[in-house]
């Protein structure tokens, strides 16, 4: 049982290129969600989806975008990156769309923007 | 703006001691508190969550407790051992949904 794999771990772009961070579940679960931590701040949310076919946006969202073509997959693109964009990034799902439900998370893919 | 504190921000304790700490949250809105551990180099994993007043859960050693009213939750941990060693995040719904807010974390090492 796999649970939630991101992919890659590490990665560092230059400012201005595309790339698309891969997330899978293997749980069944309704809900998945991005998020990035950056020092001294809490985890944000950048998008999330309660379905295939359903996303949504979350609090950090500019410079993102999201597509839930499978329950299995929440890929994260990064449209022009930019240094601001330097985080780890995280991706969490969860059984229930709802509150009361757990998040699972990935280990991590560690950006690098120059 | 809501705002989830936890308190202290590290804490450093010997192997077999007891200790606790505060994660402090908005009174309104209440839906439910989160606990995660996130160990170095591994990713958060969560502990409990919490929906009512007055709730109290434990798992091994570590229980946590809720107060809606005054807005605070308390993560204990009987007994520590070195393999406790890792930050506990406390975050905080105050919705019908997965918005969930996220304070820094309280870093705990224990010593052997």
């Amino acid at each position: 049982n796999a649970g939630v794999t991101q992919t890659p771990k590490f990665q560092v772009l230059k400012t201005g290129q595309s790339m698309t961070l891969q997330c899978a579940q293997d749980m069944n679960h309704e809900y998945m969600s991005w998020y990035r931590q950056d020092p001294g701040m809490g985890l944000r949310l950048i998008h999330y989806s309660v379905g295939a076919g359903i996303t949504d946006q979350g609090e950090v969202p500019n410079g993102y975008n999201v597509s839930r073509s499978t329950t299995e997959d929440f890929p994260l693109r990064l449209l022009s990156a930019a240094p601001s964009q330097t985080s780890v990034y995280f991706c969490a799902s969860s059984y229930s769309r709802f509150y009361n439900s757990p998040l699972h998370f990935g280990n991590g893919t560690r950006l690098t923007v120059t | 703006i809501l705002n989830v504190e936890q308190s202290p921000q590290s804490l450093h304790v010997q192997e077999g001691d007891s200790t606790n700490f505060t994660c402090s949250f908005p009174s309104s809105n209440f839906y439910a508190l989160h606990w995660y551990r996130w160990e170095t180099a591994k990713s958060p994993e969560a502990l409990f969550v919490m929906t009512l007043n007055g709730d109290e859960k434990k798992k091994g050693r570590i229980s946590a407790t809720l107060n809606t009213k005054e807005g605070y939750s308390y993560l204990y941990i009987k007994g520590s051992q070195p393999e406790d060693s890792a930050t506990y995040l406390c975050a905080f719904n105050a919705g019908n949904n997965r918005k969930l807010i996220w304070g820094l974390g309280t870093s705990l090492a224990v010593n052997p």
